[in-house]
């Protein structure tokens, strides 16, 4: 089956810099991914999705990055704030049933002041 | 914004007792899911839901669990027989084209 995974399991940055938070997906008929983030005790937060028919996607203070070569995307946070303090996780929908969703196991963001 | 909701927010229980989780999706959302993550794990599929029928679920969905929308709004998830390692939270999520929004989740305790 598909596998989503994160690089680093916990990720400390200063406020104000920019935090960047990779994802490494295993089946490259995949073409549609999101980015999540998880305060504690929430429920999962939609932040941006990507296409794989794009390499760059920009929202608000945010842009995702995809590198099909090598199957990995980021997720870019610009001017990292400490309400920015979560769980990221990327989530990969299944090329093969597109009901299915495969998730990252996440990786914890914090922000010091 | 409309949004998911679901409840209780918190449900503790007995090993063996049945459990009902209640989500109501977003209303004009066609397909509905559920998902556990046990503390400090990743989020896990359980069940998809689409036409009023379960259109996919994974190994983790056995004969302990059902799904339901008993109405136009409501979808529930039932543990007929709930055991020690059933305590998660559960999500329901609920998708507009390919876009996935989830409650708030529902914290499950078996003692």
């Amino acid at each position: 089956g598909e596998s989503v995974g994160l690089h680093l399991p916990t990720l400390s940055v200063q406020e104000g810099d920019n935090s960047i938070i990779n994802c490494a997906y295993s089946n490259s008929a995949s073409d549609y991914f999101i980015w999540y983030k998880q305060e504690s005790g929430k429920g999962p937060q939609f932040i941006i999705d990507i296409r794989s028919n794009m390499d760059k996607r920009q929202g608000q203070r945010v842009t995702v990055l995809l590198n099909k070569t090598v199957k990995h995307l980021s997720l870019q946070i610009a001017a990292t704030q400490p309400g920015d303090s979560a769980v990221y996780f990327c989530a990969e929908k299944s090329p093969y049933n597109f009901n299915k969703f495969y998730f990252g196991s996440g990786t914890k963001l914090n922000v010091k002041p | 914004e409309p949004e998911v909701t679901q409840t209780p927010s918190h449900q503790v229980t007995q090993m063996g007792q049945e459990v009902i989780l209640r989500c109501v999706p977003i209303s004009n959302h066609l397909y509905f899911y559920w998902y556990r993550q046990i503390l400090g794990q990743k989020v896990e599929f359980l069940v998809s839901f689409y036409n009023n029928e379960i259109s996919e679920k994974s190994e983790i969905f056995d004969d302990q669990f059902s799904v339901e929308r008993p109405d136009g709004s409501n979808f529930t998830l039932k543990i007929r027989s709930t055991k020690l390692e059933d305590s998660a939270m559960y999500f329901c999520a609920s998708v507009s084209t390919d876009t996935q929004y989830f409650g708030p989740g529902t914290r499950l305790t078996v003692l």
